[in-house]
């Protein structure tokens, strides 16, 4: 089944204390990208990754690194997390041909 | 820059009626307007995807319209049921890039 998986589903954590949310997707797509998502503010775009080891920063990079080492693997990592990165994040894949995106489940992320 | 508008942010009907959900946006240079679903605590779901080239694209009891020149795309669901209650969001795929602008979606309620 293609699907887009994102771990863990809801986390929380604690100011600066560092996390890594993965993202896995087995329809060999080469885009892929993270977005957060807040109340009132809709979707915003993080970073996004075109292929392999190219990565490049959405709306709003601050806070959050990623890399893309294999091309089915895209973690966001949050070096020291605050609590303005109190959000609900999603995944994404792209299929090349048409641009239709499919999204993980979400994963929801609370700061202290 | 591509801003997204969608109207009206939020929808209450009774069962049965055909509606029209409205998406606007700034930039005609698109690749292709795509129609998500999002159930609560839920991911998104890729409803309808129209490429630049399209006029409209249907699946079941939807249907959506792009008009390029005017900046608008519909979605059109017939015979409304109180399982399409959902937020449903559009968003515009920019053709120099896969970068999605997101519109903030319209709350739809569909009353048995």
């Amino acid at each position: 089944e293609a699907q887009v998986t994102q771990n863990p589903r809801y986390l929380i954590t604690v100011t600066g204390k560092k996390l890594t949310v993965t993202c896995s997707q087995n329809m060999n797509h080469e885009y892929m990208s993270w977005y957060r998502q807040d109340p009132g503010l809709g979707l915003r775009q993080i970073y996004y990754s075109m292929n392999v080891e190219v990565t490049d920063k959405g709306d709003v990079p601050e806070g959050y690194k990623v890399s893309r080492k294999e091309k089915r693997n895209f973690p966001l990592i949050l070096e020291s997390p605050s609590p303005n990165q109190t959000s609900l994040y999603f995944c994404a894949s792209t299929q090349g041909n048409t641009g239709e995106l499919f999204f993980g489940e979400g994963s929801r992320l609370t700061v202290l | 820059k591509q801003e997204v508008t969608q109207i009206p942010a939020a929808l209450s009907v009774p069962e049965g009626e055909n509606l029209v959900l409205n998406c606007s946006f700034t930039d005609s240079a698109i690749y292709n307007l795509q129609w998500f679903r999002q159930d609560p605590g839920k991911g998104l779901t890729s409803l309808l995807l129209i490429q630049s080239s399209q006029r409209e694209q249907t699946s079941g009891r939807l249907n959506a319209s792009l008009d390029k020149s005017s900046g608008r795309s519909t979605l059109y669901i017939a015979a409304s049921q109180p399982g399409d209650s959902a937020t449903y969001l559009c968003a515009a795929q920019g053709d120099s890039n896969y970068q999605l602008i997101w519109g903030a979606g319209t709350k739809l309620i569909i009353k048995p």
